[in-house]
């Protein structure tokens, strides 16, 4: 089982708004950075750090965090970014291991 | 260009070993911790491993710990995992990955395409 839990499945309409989230004790300590893959595809980062978007991504991803909870925000969501997303961060044990969360597949509408 | 490309996956018995490796080009190998992490068929990834600079700090998921070791070769810009002792569950798709971070933010900013590894009798 994974310390970073994530809901299975999110939906959103097209051009509207969507909060995908990730909770675990180690985020009270550690930012999670988030990752999109799309089918038969390698992963790709998209947030990572307080707000901190990679070169190409486009500025409708945004990150946030309060208490135990990252999350990560599409603002317009368009028909490409349909994807399963994924979390990732230092798991809370205080050894060096990092964790991802089980995955959020987001559907566009 | 800026990429990771990963070879040495296949089908092995169980119990058998495995050596991938990931050829690192368009950046500066030597000045990165790299990674590796997996994906079993339909699930989600999970991180196996880490290595510094000059290799003298690795760490590795509990699951595989005792039986895969990450190892880099600087000259020849190339991350590796050696697997032994496979089993079932180590089936998955291989992703090479650079890692980057510190304190309390750390993230993979580069991946590989994958290879698979099959782990079947």
């Amino acid at each position: 089982s994974s310390e970073l839990t994530q809901d299975p499945a999110v939906s959103v309409a097209l051009g509207q708004t969507v909060r995908i989230t990730c909770q675990g004790d180690s985020l009270r300590s550690y930012y999670a950075s988030w990752y999109q893959q799309k089918p038969g595809q390698a992963p790709v980062l998209v947030i990572y750090g307080k707000n901190n978007r990679p070169s190409g991504i486009p500025d409708r991803f945004s990150g946030s965090s309060s208490g135990n909870t990252a999350s990560l925000t599409i603002t317009g969501a368009q028909a490409e970014d349909e994807a399963d997303y994924y979390c990732n961060s230092r798991d809370s044990s205080g050894n060096p291991h990092w964790v991802f969360g089980g995955g959020t597949k987001l559907t566009v509408l | 260009e800026v990429q990771l490309v990963e070879s040495g996956g296949g089908l092995v018995q169980p119990g058998g070993s495995l050596r991938l490796s990931c050829a690192a080009s368009g950046f500066t190998f030597s000045s990165y911790w790299m990674s590796w992490v997996r994906q079993a068929p339909g699930k989600g990834l999970e991180w196996v491993a880490n290595i510094k600079q000059d290799g003298s700090e690795k760490y590795y998921v509990d699951s595989v710990k005792g039986r895969f070791t990450i190892s880099r070769d600087n000259a020849k810009n190339s991350l590796y995992l050696q697997m032994n002792s496979l089993r079932a569950e180590d089936t998955a798709v291989y992703y090479c990955a650079r890692w980057r971070g510190g304190s309390y933010s750390w993230y993979f900013d580069l991946w590989g395409r994958g290879t698979l590894v099959t782990v079947s009798s």
